[in-house]
């Protein structure tokens, strides 16, 4: 079974600094997706990255980037310029396709990372 | 926003009455999901559903059960609420409407709902 883990609880960064956030997973499949979610205190789940297993290239968006290495099943999230906003929990997410179940999308959490940005 | 609505926000009830949350999609994704978030443990899969009347089990489904009558509606049931069911639900969509390949594999999210057994 797939497992996903951040191993950090709680983490804080100053402004405009840079942080990266921890995330391994367990799974003995070839094509598979990870993704990075941030939950503000609103609770709204929103969607930060995406890389897919078969592209070496890491993903980035904007201030958002992750180092994903494939053979150490690691999926690292790094925000550069650090803002008040990015102040949220992130998960990490492995997802896989079931072809037992007509396609479904299976999607597996972290238990979650709270960063915290100080002023 | 991804055109999910769940419904209540936020219930109060009390230990061993049924509740029913609501979720509903204006996007037509195939698949739809209820999670429920606790502390410590994140996201946490209960049912899904992949089509119409097609469901299953999640790896926390035991005092659940799902409905799915049409594409927008997926209905999950507390048949008799306990204290441990007390916690924030989220719906999620996925899979894309027909016609955008690159969004299929992208997990939507409701705002969630906040259920306190009593």
């Amino acid at each position: 079974a797939q497992t996903v883990t951040q191993s950090q609880p709680e983490m804080s960064v100053q402004e405009a600094e840079t942080v990266t956030l921890s995330c391994t997973y367990d799974t003995s499949e070839n094509n598979y997706y990870l993704f990075w979610y941030k939950q503000p205190p609103s609770r709204q789940m929103i969607l930060v990255i995406r890389q897919e297993a078969y592209k070496q290239q890491n993903a980035t968006e904007n201030r958002f980037s992750v180092n994903f290495q494939k053979a150490a099943k690691s999926f690292s999230l790094k925000i550069s310029d650090s803002q008040l906003g990015d102040t949220a929990m992130y998960f990490c997410a492995f997802m896989k396709r079931d072809l037992t179940t007509s396609g479904t999308y299976k999607y597996i959490f972290g238990t979650g990372t709270r960063l915290k940005v100080l002023a | 926003d991804a055109g999910i609505t769940q419904s209540p926000r936020h219930k109060v009830t009390e230990t061993g009455t049924p509740v029913t949350l609501r979720c509903h999609q204006t996007e037509n994704h195939r698949y739809m999901y209820w999670y429920r978030q606790d502390p410590g443990h994140g996201l946490r899969l209960i049912h899904y559903s992949y089509g119409v009347k097609d469901t299953d089990k999640g790896e926390v489904s035991d005092g659940y059960s799902v409905s799915r009558s049409k594409t927008e509606d997926f209905l999950l049931t507390l048949e008799s609420a306990t204290s441990s069911q007390t916690s924030v639900y989220f719906c999620a969509i996925s899979g894309g409407p027909t016609g955008i390949p690159l969004a299929k594999n992208i997990q939507y999210f409701g705002a969630g709902t906040r259920l306190s057994v009593l």
